[in-house]
């Protein structure tokens, strides 16, 4: 079974700053996507960025960029510039047949 | 182009009574799926569903959890008997057929048993 996990439940910024959020998974399979996905106090499920695992090529999104290393099976979120906009629950999410999800990060931004 | 609706938003239900909580996909996607969200945690995954069938239901509890996706209508979370546990947000998403595409997902639906 697919498992992601997310060693940081809490993670602080100030703003105009730059914070990395870790994910790691597990997984046996060479061909699957890797999402990352925001929750702010709303508790709308906002999908923030997306990674095709046979690609190379990090993904970038505007103020956000990922870190995935293949082999490490590793794949963290970069926000750089963060705003206060931002602050919000982060999950990490790995898709084969369906999508798992990582326990989340709690991002704060400080002004 | 509508999201995926859910509805109720809120939901307030006696111990012993029954929970039905509807989500439609958005327009164009075939698959649906259901996550639960306890407080504090993340989204577990409960079940995957396409038209008239039931895909992957390894997160369904054995007992009183059914869902549905009919030819016609939204897809149905049922929920019999409920107890205090099952206190929760329940998410559905739908996704097209791509593996690739990532999730739309619908506003939730917070049930709380009282």
């Amino acid at each position: 079974a697919q498992t992601v996990t997310q060693s940081q439940p809490e993670m602080s910024v100030q703003e105009a700053e730059t914070v990395t959020l870790s994910c790691t998974y597990d997984t046996s399979e060479s061909d699957y996507y890797l999402f990352w996905y925001k929750q702010p106090p709303s508790r709308q499920m906002i999908l923030v960025i997306r990674q095709e695992a046979y690609k190379q090529q990090n993904a970038t999104e505007n103020r956000f960029s990922v870190n995935f290393q293949k082999a490490a099976k590793s794949f963290s979120l970069k926000i750089s510039d963060s705003q206060l906009g931002d602050a919000a629950m982060y999950f990490c999410a790995y898709r084969s047949s369906r999508l798992t999800f990582g326990e989340g990060t709690q991002l704060t931004v400080n002004p | 182009n509508a999201g995926v609706m859910q509805n109720p938003r809120h939901l307030v239900r006696r111990r012993g009574q029954e929970a039905r909580l509807r989500c439609s996909p958005m327009k164009g996607h075939s698959h649906v799926y259901w996550y639960r969200q306890l407080p504090e945690e993340g989204l577990k995954f409960m079940v995957y569903l396409q038209k008239e069938n039931i895909i992957d239901e390894s997160g369904m509890p054995k007992e009183r959890f059914s869902a549905e996706f009919p030819k016609e209508g939204p897809s149905i979370l049922r929920i019999q008997q409920v107890v205090r546990g099952d206190s929760a947000a329940y998410f559905c998403a739908s996704s097209p057929a791509d593996r690739g595409a990532g999730y739309t997902f619908g506003s939730g639906t917070r049930l709380t048993v009282v």
